[in-house]
């Protein structure tokens, strides 16, 4: 089946830890985000990259690092930088080659930090 | 920086009632806006508008674009317990690139 994964579900870390978040794609697609997602809210863009081993931040990057080494992975670490990293996070991936930019999301992460 | 606005934040009906979901958005160079429904986890896509006044239909939901008031709406008829989700609007930015701003969505909830 083709799709996105991310794992674990539930992630549970004591304050000033770093944390890594697993996502995997399927789809072949070039390019993978990362959105954080808080109560109540919408989706906050933290890193998307475009093709393997390149990457840039998004709008709220502060505490968090990504890499790129292969096109079906692009795991998040949340570092203890982080001031508030308790959300959940969610992986999408999109195909480069379309001019428009349906995107599809994982099941995601809820990271609970104490 | 591009801007998108939804609302209400949050709506609760009964079974059968029609429902309409606001998006305004600010962006240069517009390109296309997208609807997703959230339901507990992943978003999933619905529609995807870049042209002005035409509808886009999936069963008893509808969206429509008005490019020149920067606003879509999304319509949902003889709504249903299973239409209960977070119903969240994007825009991508002007220059390439297909990552999203994502509004902070409307919450709907339908009661039997």
């Amino acid at each position: 089946d083709g799709g996105i994964t991310q794992s674990p579900k539930y992630l549970f870390r004591k304050e000033g830890q770093n944390v890594t978040l697993s996502c995997e794609q399927n789809l072949n697609h070039d390019a993978m985000y990362w959105y954080r997602q808080d109560p109540g809210q919408g989706l906050r863009l933290i890193y998307y990259s475009q093709i393997v081993n390149d990457f840039q931040k998004g709008d709220i990057a502060e505490g968090y690092s990504v890499s790129r080494e292969k096109k079906e992975s692009f795991p998040l670490t949340v570092t203890s930088a982080q001031k508030n990293p308790t959300a959940f996070y969610l992986c999408a991936s999109s195909p480069q080659s379309t001019g428009y930019a349906e995107q599809y999301f994982g099941p995601g992460t809820r990271l609970t930090v104490t | 920086e591009d801007k998108v606005v939804q609302s209400p934040l949050s709506l609760v009906v009964h079974e059968g009632d029609t429902v309409t979901l606001n998006c305004s958005y600010e962006v240069t160079n517009f390109r296309s806006l997208l609807w997703y429904k959230q339901e507990k986890k992943a978003p999933t896509f619905l529609f995807m508008l870049t042209s002005s006044g035409i509808e886009k239909k999936s069963g008893r939901l509808s969206s429509i674009l008005d490019k020149k008031e920067l606003f879509s709406i999304l319509n949902i008829t003889a709504t249903q317990t299973g239409d209960s989700a977070v119903y969240l609007c994007a825009v991508p930015p002007g220059n390439a690139g297909n990552m999203l701003t994502f509004g902070g969505g409307t919450r709907l909830m339908v009661k039997p």
